[in-house]
């Protein structure tokens, strides 16, 4: 059964960046994912999918300091030059083999 | 510009049915596969069901298999989830999502949701 993990909450200094984490159970580190961003109140907003090379493709207007990058069987999302809107939660997604959506619990993130 | 707007969204009694609306607009609806996604508020994104380009082809959530059903208007660009024999666990915002295929299955725009309320 296909598992993303993904650390409960993230914090970093308004104008730093943050990288987040997904991380595909065994048996699936070759699975490309994608990232949403969900600020408080709002509905998700779709932001960058992650093949496991690293190779992506961005949802329409996502700014350049949100980033994707692979290794192994982990996703990240970098986020630079961290403002203060980029707070909310943010999920990884993915597709099962036994035709299952699959979404990760979500991250929090906090601009300090 | 690519809209999804929910609605049927309200309050139903324990073991009620309920039918929920997408509008598509702003791209070909019978060109995506479409999918709908809740969210218990407070909580996690989980995914409820997804219908094929034509409607010949669905799959559901463990949790929604028997009771709800996914169905699509091309004529009338319009996505729909029925849902029946309700419980209270079901009360969510439920939100439609556009999905793309490229080396994975993934979705590219989503609705605002429509909250859906299951109390006696």
């Amino acid at each position: 059964q296909l598992v993303l993990t993904q650390s409960p909450s993230a914090s970093a200094s308004l104008g730093a960046s943050v990288k987040l984490t997904c991380t595909l159970n065994s048996g699936h580190s070759s699975y490309a994912i994608a990232w949403h961003q969900q600020q408080p109140e709002k509905g998700p907003r779709f932001l960058i999918k992650l093949n496991s090379d690293g190779s992506h493709k961005k949802g329409d207007g996502i700014p350049d300091r949100f980033s994707g990058s692979s290794s192994g069987a982990e996703r990240y999302l970098t986020i630079s030059s961290l403002q203060s809107e980029d707070e909310g939660d943010y999920y990884c997604q993915t597709w099962g083999t036994d035709i299952q959506g699959v979404f990760g619990s979500g991250t929090k993130v906090t601009v300090l | 510009e690519v809209q999804l707007v929910e609605s049927g969204g309200g309050l139903v009694q324990p073991g009620g049915s309920l039918r929920l609306s997408c509008a598509a607009s702003g791209f070909t609806f019978s060109g995506n596969w479409m999918h709908w996604v809740r969210q218990v508020p407070g909580k996690g994104l989980v995914w409820v069901s997804r219908i094929n380009r034509d409607g010949s082809s669905t799959n559901y959530a463990d949790s929604a298999k028997g009771r709800f059903t996914i169905s699509r208007d091309n004529a009338k660009n319009t996505l729909y989830l029925q849902m029946n024999s309700l419980r209270v666990e079901d009360t969510a915002v439920y939100y439609c999502a556009r999905v793309e295929y490229s080396s994975v299955w993934y979705i590219d725009y989503w609705g605002q949701g429509t909250l859906v309320t299951v109390s006696s």
